[in-house]
């Protein structure tokens, strides 16, 4: 089974910050990587599919790269409705995997 | 508008069964592959399984820790997907949701229902 590990796994930053989340793949997932938001109550939202395409509706300050076993998920510029969790999840093989999530708070 | 609603939640004794229902609308449902997350009390999201349309051969996957105890069925004159559970254990007690894998989004999980809650308890 393919293993995803996100860094970190909380973060504290203001709003106006650039923030980076990653997400390593225990083996090689070309670029079928996925980036989702959860907000707390709430389902998770696909904000990057294909390590890189920004699904419909989804603001520019959302952007994914890598391929292989190392991705990103960068917010330019944070604004308030931004604070979520995010994980990652790779869709190149079942069992699908996700990383084990990122905490993103307001500092 | 395209929506999936969960249902059939609820608390169930350790070793029972409980079968939730996933409606879908405003897509064309036979098409889609299915899958179920869940998410235990102040946890991670957790890959249950996933069911492929009828064109696509209709099989299934699982998730080891629930493989042979819980089974997803779909039946596309009703719009329905089913996750049968069977065997329930604690750590089975999580927020079910139900989603869409999408191939042209590279089988990102687009649609998401609500969820509904299954509390595995004695």
């Amino acid at each position: 089974d393919i293993q995803m590990t996100q860094s970190p796994s909380s973060l504290s930053a203001s709003v106006g910050d650039r923030v980076t989340i990653t997400c390593r793949a225990s083996q090689s997932i070309s670029s079928y990587l996925n980036w989702y938001q959860q907000k707390p109550g709430k389902a998770p939202k696909l904000l990057i599919y294909a390590a890189s395409s920004l699904q419909s509706g989804v603001p520019s300050r959302f952007s994914g790269s890598g391929s292989g076993t190392d991705f990103t998920l960068t917010i330019s510029s944070l604004q308030p409705e931004d604070f979520a969790t995010y994980y990652c999840q790779q869709s190149y093989s079942t069992p699908r995997g996700f990383g084990q999530g990122t905490k993103l708070e307001i500092k | 508008e395209v929506q999936l609603v969960e249902s059939g939640g609820g608390l169930v004794k350790p070793g029972g069964s409980l079968r939730l229902s996933c409606a879908a609308s405003g897509f064309t449902f036979s098409n889609a592959w299915m899958s179920w997350v869940r998410q235990a009390p102040g946890k991670g999201l957790e890959w249950v399984g996933r069911i492929k349309s009828k064109t696509d051969g209709g099989t299934t996957d699982y998730a080891a820790p629930v493989k042979g105890r819980f089974t997803i069925s779909r039946d596309d004159s009703k719009n329905t997907l089913y996750l049968q559970m069977n065997s329930l254990k604690t750590e089975d007690t999580a927020v079910y949701y139900c989603t869409t894998e999408v191939l042209y989004l590279r089988y990102g999980m687009d649609v998401w229902g609500q969820g509904t809650t299954v509390t595995v308890s004695s």
